[in-house]
């Protein structure tokens, strides 16, 4: 595919347990961004990850949240012990992360989370 | 901090120009961009301006930016119901961040 996509597009959990979302990004990028949209809220940055450096985790609201990108490609992220408050849609974006300018970040459709 | 600020909600006639403003906080912002969320989908981007330009013009769409307000505006000429969309405004913070109004929602009355 042409674009980034992103697994699954809906997920519906118990409170307490924990969910996996994944993002595959345009082949070739090399940055990978995670951003939350709440309800009502704008867009939260969450994570970033560039090639093999370590990823920026300043976004991230706990503890409970993590993510990994395996292989410089695809990446998970992680939320462990759902509370209410983590629903809202997830989305992934990537760059292409080789120009020292900002660059377009393509967004993926997301994953609307929903803990009951 | 870092803040984007922008109004909510938009109604325009079909036919007519939309505008939607933003302001954001940080000067030291290197771009500007504005993208589209539609219904069910991920955020597209639509145009982004560099800070070192006052207008850029993207065929309906032409954006405004006022660096000593801190002000910027997107303008969609002849609004078309497929313009109907979330728009939000977002700025390049420190570190490849992006920052992200909580975007505005055009509807285009018949």
């Amino acid at each position: 595919g042409a674009g980034v996509s992103q697994s699954p597009s809906n997920k519906v959990t118990e409170k307490g347990k924990d969910v996996e979302l994944r993002c595959d990004p345009i082949s070739g990028h090399t940055a990978l961004y995670w951003y939350r949209q709440s309800l009502g809220q704008g867009l939260e940055f969450l994570i970033y990850f560039q090639g093999n450096s370590a990823p920026d985790k300043s976004g991230l609201p706990s503890d409970r949240f993590s993510a990994e990108r395996t292989g410089g490609s695809v990446s998970t992220l992680t939320i462990q012990r759902t509370q209410q408050e983590d629903s809202a849609v997830y989305l992934c974006a990537s760059s292409r992360g080789t120009s020292v300018y900002q660059e377009t970040q393509y967004f993926g459709p997301g994953t609307r989370l929903l803990v009951l | 901090g870092e803040d984007v600020e922008q109004s909510l909600f938009l109604s325009v006639r079909e036919g007519d120009s939309s505008v939607i403003n933003c302001t954001y906080t940080d000067s030291s912002s290197t771009y500007l961009y504005w993208y589209k969320q539609e219904p069910g989908a991920g955020l597209q981007l639509l145009t982004y301006i560099f800070s070192n330009m006052d207008m850029k013009q993207d065929q309906r769409l032409t954006v405004l930016l006022n660096k000593k307000d801190k002000h910027l505006s997107l303008r969609i000429a002849d609004t078309q119901t497929g313009d109907s969309a979330i728009y939000f405004c977002a700025e390049s913070g420190r570190d490849d961040k992006i920052i992200f109004g909580k975007g505005t929602r055009l509807h285009i009355l018949p």
